[in-house]
């Protein structure tokens, strides 16, 4: 199984509007964390928001909002008030300790484009 | 205040050939990670190292080989490039051990032919 799956590979929004991407996870440890991050056209990966798995509050980080749903294991990003500038490639990713080896995998991204 | 830094910017090798990447950190940042990213796919953790010692490791072969200098600096090695080694190379610090936040520097695109 994949251990981030992000099931939307393109999404067009229209600016103003708030957008969801999706992702769900699979891990068996009680304690990871979940990130996304922003990758523009230049490439440079953009760090927006993180939740821990024993955070009890979704994260939030501005127009950035961490839709958190532990029992159904999923991680969604809700993008309020949408900016042509959010135009980029979306990644969800996880932070996981397995025998003391720290590892981070990234789903396979959405594309999302604000359409003015 | 500037970001991560990452040299070179692009590259191409040959088959079989060495070739070594380098990374520096944001100042004050001790741990330092890398990715490789296929064109279309998500980022793939490499290593991470924090105050030079290896503190995480992904699913690469033994050809891939990286070093955390007392600046912090990086540098990851990759021996008998092979084709499908083609990709963007990131490379990301933190302050803290463990992989949260972290900055990405803007990457070194690697061609093999």
């Amino acid at each position: 199984a994949q251990k981030i799956t992000q099931t939307q590979p393109g999404m067009f929004v229209q600016e103003k509007e708030a957008v969801t991407l999706d992702c769900t996870y699979d891990t068996s440890d009680q304690s990871y964390g979940l990130f996304w991050y922003k990758q523009p056209s230049s490439g440079e990966m953009i760090f927006l928001i993180y939740q821990g798995s024993y955070d009890e509050q979704n994260a939030t980080e501005g127009r950035y909002s961490l839709n958190f749903q532990k029992a159904r294991k999923s991680a969604n990003l809700v993008i309020s008030a949408s900016q042509l500038g959010d135009s980029a490639m979306y990644f969800c990713a996880m932070r996981e300790v397995l025998f003391g080896n720290e590892k981070l995998t990234f789903g396979t991204g959405t594309r999302l484009t604000i359409i003015p | 205040d500037a970001g991560v830094t990452q040299s070179p910017t692009h590259l191409i090798k040959t088959r079989g050939q060495q070739v070594t990447l380098r990374c520096s950190p944001i100042s004050g940042h001790k741990s330092v990670s890398w990715y490789q990213q296929v064109l279309g796919q998500g980022p793939q953790f490499i290593f991470q190292y924090y105050e030079k010692e290896e503190r995480g490791r992904g699913n690469f072969p033994d050809r891939f080989s990286a070093r955390q200098f007392p600046n912090y600096s990086s540098e990851l090695n990759v021996n008998a490039l092979l084709l499908g080694d083609s990709a963007l190379y990131l490379c990301a610090s933190s302050t803290r051990q463990g992989l949260y936040e972290q900055y990405f520097g803007p990457g070194t695109r690697l061609t093999v032919t």
